[in-house]
């Protein structure tokens, strides 16, 4: 069975700190993709980042950055120095089984608050 | 580029009656999915579509929710009879061709309101 959990339900930071946003997720699949998506308070689904079972680099993208291990099964997100607007639900996901499905398995979200 | 469109933003309506909710996906994407999201269960797949074909409709919690893509451009998701607890955003979500796993791409979702 396929499933991710991100345990984190609520986390609040003063802006400008670094914030690590946990995501641990299970699958037998060799073959899967694991992705980030921010749900900001206005409540659209934003994509953020893809990341292929099979490629372990890590991605900086500005302020964001994630780091993927397959020995822990973890896919967690840092953001960097935090800023108001990075205030959202951010949430987790696995597709798994190639060939057999295209559904996307979603954690139950983070929700990150950055105050001023 | 336009992303996916959704319709209507809001919908408010009494018990009883149907709800019509229609997506627009990307253009050249051939993946459709529709979404449910409620704070009790999260962000739930009801159905998605590859090719204008409905592929897994496993999600679709009872004979009342039918979903349709007619063509590549359009799809509906259709609530007859309406209930209280249908109450939730509905997500629709296109992916592009170009080989398994591709991301999703979320439309701004309709607020459904069943009093």
């Amino acid at each position: 069975a396929q499933k991710v959990t991100q345990a984190q339900t609520e986390i609040s930071v003063v802006e400008k700190e670094d914030v690590t946003l946990d995501c641990v997720y299970e699958t037998r699949d060799t073959t899967y993709y694991l992705f980030w998506y921010k749900q900001p308070p206005s409540g659209e689904l934003v994509f953020l980042i893809r990341r292929n079972s099979f490629d372990e680099q890590n991605e900086i993208s500005g302020r964001y950055s994630w780091n993927f291990q397959k020995s822990t099964s973890s896919f967690n997100f840092t953001i960097t120095a935090s800023q108001v607007v990075d205030s959202a639900v951010y949430f987790c996901a696995l597709i798994s089984g190639k060939g057999n499905t295209d559904k996307l398995i979603f954690g139950t979200g983070t929700r990150l608050q950055v105050f001023p | 580029d336009a992303g996916v469109i959704q319709s209507p933003r809001h919908e408010v309506t009494e018990m009883g009656q149907e709800v019509t909710l229609r997506c627009k996906p990307i253009s050249g994407h051939n993946s459709l999915f529709w979404y449910r999201q409620t704070m009790m269960r999260g962000l739930e797949l009801l159905i998605y579509f590859n090719n204008n074909v409905p592929i897994d409709d496993s999600g679709m919690p009872e004979d009342r929710f039918s979903a349709k893509m007619p063509n590549a451009s359009f799809s509906t998701l259709k609530i007859q009879p309406s209930e209280p607890r249908d109450s939730a955003v509905y997500f629709c979500a296109s992916s592009p061709t170009g080989g398994w796993g591709q991301p999703q791409h979320f439309g701004d979702g309709t607020r459904l309101s069943i009093l």
